[in-house]
């Protein structure tokens, strides 16, 4: 399974944007990558993926490098509510599972 | 409500029981996953189902089995449960093999083993 690397906590602002990172060196061309966040004692949540190009939803989003090692995923206004472990998952398609890491604590100040 | 249901929300039993798991994937989804949680492991892949057929298999233990029905609601069962078992089990669903889709998740049982 191919391996992210994220940064174990971040702090942000609140209403102030938030770049969270994630590297992916070892990506194959054809991993998608998503993104999900999980609050306490809830299941994660599907926010973004993509595969090569910049996404963007109502949540966030998703900028990737051109050389698809690295990725960053951006919340344009913090609120309290996006405190949660985020977490940056690539995902070969056709059923593949889901492997996650440690992910990244974001905390959101007030 | 992510679409996906899990049953019961939370579960207290005794070491050496047996306990069974419910997921009602997202209408439409046909791939269902399990995932077990604990404190000190993080999010683990247990096994996945697509339309019937296990899938993939992560480190699921042996007491462990699951499969999935044809309406496509999916069963985890937990024997001879053991105090390393408490933990909060997730499901998620996808709709299919293929491209890459999102996975939704359901808002998981909690297993206490006492």
């Amino acid at each position: 399974d191919a391996k992210t690397t994220q940064p174990n906590s971040m702090e942000s602002n609140e209403e102030e944007p938030v770049h969270l990172p994630c590297n992916h060196s070892t990506i194959s061309g054809t991993d998608y990558i998503h993104w999900y966040r999980q609050l306490p004692s809830q299941g994660p949540e599907y926010v973004i993926h993509g595969l090569t190009s910049n996404v963007n939803n109502r949540m966030a989003s998703l900028a990737i490098a051109e050389d698809r090692k690295s990725s960053t995923l951006i919340l344009h206004r913090a609120t309290l509510r996006d405190a949660a472990v985020y977490y940056c998952i690539l995902d070969r398609g056709y059923g593949n599972k889901l492997v996650f890491g440690a992910g990244t604590i974001l905390r959101v100040k007030s | 409500d992510s679409g996906v249901t899990q049953t019961p929300k939370h579960l207290i039993t005794a070491t050496g029981q047996r306990v069974t798991l419910r997921c009602s994937p997202r209408s439409g989804d046909l791939s269902v996953y399990w995932y077990q949680q604990s404190l000190d492991q993080g999010l683990q892949f247990l096994i996945q189902y697509y339309n019937g057929e296990e899938r993939a298999k992560g480190n699921i233990l042996e007491r462990f089995s699951a499969q999935q029905f044809p309406d496509l609601h999916s069963e985890l069962n937990l024997s001879s449960l053991e105090l390393g078992d408490s933990a909060l089990y997730f499901c998620a669903s996808s709709a299919k093999p293929g491209r890459s889709y999102g996975y939704t998740f359901g808002s998981g049982t909690r297993l206490t083993v006492v």
